[in-house]
């Protein structure tokens, strides 16, 4: 089975450009989340779309959105991007089988650098 | 609200050393609990988890046992090698919180040959 993939790998994009990221989740799960990782900040959850609708929502500027589609693609925005916008995307994907906690699978991410 | 602490990194090891990684949480309700690793350039990859208190995950030779009366899920190996050299990644979840992973700082693990 294939795994979580996103595209592109690696993105360079200058301020005030906006930029939109993809991410095909392992077939047969439903569930798509979406995390920042940086030297400064970590790993930190951005949000999570399950049936095409927003789940759940870290805490991050409106400036960061996403969508799910009906095969439960998903792509994240990033509008009027700012140099502290660099950082490595990840998506992550899931069963979300109801009633349980699920194990999330991760992608290669996407390496943006904001110039 | 939840949180992850993990050791601070770098550790570094010979080889065929005996690897322990510290990781303590705070949580409401019952967590499940993971260990992700990370290698150079890349996303990250499940390595092992446990969803109840006295679950024992294991992988690849790595164990970690869910102690709900330490809150801990401590990594060890008992013999590691310079191929898991890499950043490793405690992390827990709730059903309450949905499925949104709550992850430690990372320990970055160094094996000399």
């Amino acid at each position: 089975k294939a795994g979580v993939t996103q595209t592109p790998r690696y993105l360079i994009k200058t301020r005030g450009q906006q930029v939109t990221l993809s991410c095909s989740p392992i077939s047969g799960h439903r569930s798509v989340s979406w995390y920042q990782q940086t030297p400064g900040q970590g790993l930190q959850f951005l949000f999570e779309y399950f049936s095409e609708t927003q789940r759940n929502k870290g805490n991050f500027p409106g400036r960061f959105s996403g969508r799910q589609f009906s095969n439960s693609r998903s792509e994240m925005n990033v509008s009027t991007l700012e140099l502290g916008d660099s950082a490595l995307y990840l998506c992550a994907s899931s069963r979300s089988l109801a009633g349980v906690t699920d194990t999330q699978y991760f992608g290669p991410g996407t390496r943006l650098t904001v110039l | 609200g939840n949180s992850v602490t993990q050791m601070e990194g770098p550790v570094t090891l010979s080889e065929e050393a005996f690897l322990t990684i510290n990781c303590t949480y705070t949580a409401t309700g019952y967590p499940s609990l993971f260990w992700y690793v990370q290698y150079p350039g890349e996303g990250l990859q499940l390595l092992l988890k446990a969803t109840k208190a006295d679950d024992k995950g294991s992988n690849k030779g790595f164990e970690a046992t869910y102690r709900k009366e330490t809150t801990s899920f401590h990594l060890e190996k008992g013999s590691v090698q310079v191929s898991d050299s890499a950043v490793y990644f405690c992390a827990l979840t709730a059903m309450e919180y949905g499925n949104k992973l709550v992850f430690g700082a990372g320990t970055i693990l160094r094996v000399k040959s």
